[in-house]
């Protein structure tokens, strides 16, 4: 299964931009990028996905490298309760989504 | 829209017992997919439904492990002979998707936490 490469853990202070990033070197040409987040005890929530323009909704942006091999999830002001594990993954077979390890957002007041 | 649904959120059970999860997804959603979360992991897939059919079953769903979604809707599934390792958070997704590209929308339950003393 597809991974990608996230670091561990990133912070941010409350009103700031944040921008995650993620490696998918191995992405093929019809991999989607996903982003899911978890806020503990519950289960992952839909943030955005794309497959090579920029994507923007009322959660986030996803900014993709021309390359395809990278991307940034963008939260534009990060609120207390954007404190989550953040998971990118690289594209679905069925509709599959394989998990990696995440990147830890801890947001400061 | 009320979400994926899931039954029960908790179960402490001891090592040995059967148990079952139930998981009713969003209506009309045709694909149905339950996944594994231990403590400090991302979650794991286990299986998958297209309607009816089971499509997909993951090295990690042992024999103990049966899942079904009779009628393409609501879905079970069931641990038999329960061990330790098998604590866990189980989680249902359900999507509305065609043949093609990999870019449905996914959307969780809340997950049933099982415990097995």
């Amino acid at each position: 299964d597809a991974k990608t490469t996230q670091p561990n853990s990133m912070e941010s202070n409350e009103e700031e931009p944040v921008h995650l990033p993620c490696n998918h070197s191995t992405i093929s040409g019809t991999d989607y990028i996903h982003w899911y987040r978890q806020l503990p005890s519950q289960g992952p929530e839909y943030v955005i996905h794309g497959l090579t323009s920029n994507v923007n909704n009322r959660m986030a942006s996803l900014a993709i490298a021309e390359d395809r091999k990278s991307s940034t999830l963008i939260l534009h002001r990060a609120t207390l309760r954007d404190a989550a594990v953040y998971y990118c993954i690289q594209g679905t077979s069925y509709g599959k989504l394989t998990f990696g390890q995440g990147t830890i957002l801890t947001v400061h007041p | 829209d009320t979400g994926v649904s899931q039954n029960p959120r908790h179960k402490i059970t001891k090592r040995g017992q059967n148990v079952t999860f139930r998981c009713d997804p969003i209506s009309e959603h045709n694909r149905l997919y339950w996944y594994r979360q231990t403590l400090g992991q991302g979650p794991e897939f286990l299986t998958y439904f297209q309607n009816e059919a089971q499509l997909e079953k993951s090295r990690l769903l042992s024999d103990r492990f049966s899942a079904e979604r009779p009628k393409g809707s609501f879905s079970t599934l069931e641990i038999q002979r329960t061990e330790q390792g098998d604590s866990a958070m189980y989680l249902c997704a359900s999507s509305f998707s065609v043949a093609g590209p990999s870019g449905n929308t996914i959307y969780f339950g809340e997950g049933s936490w099982l415990t097995v003393v």
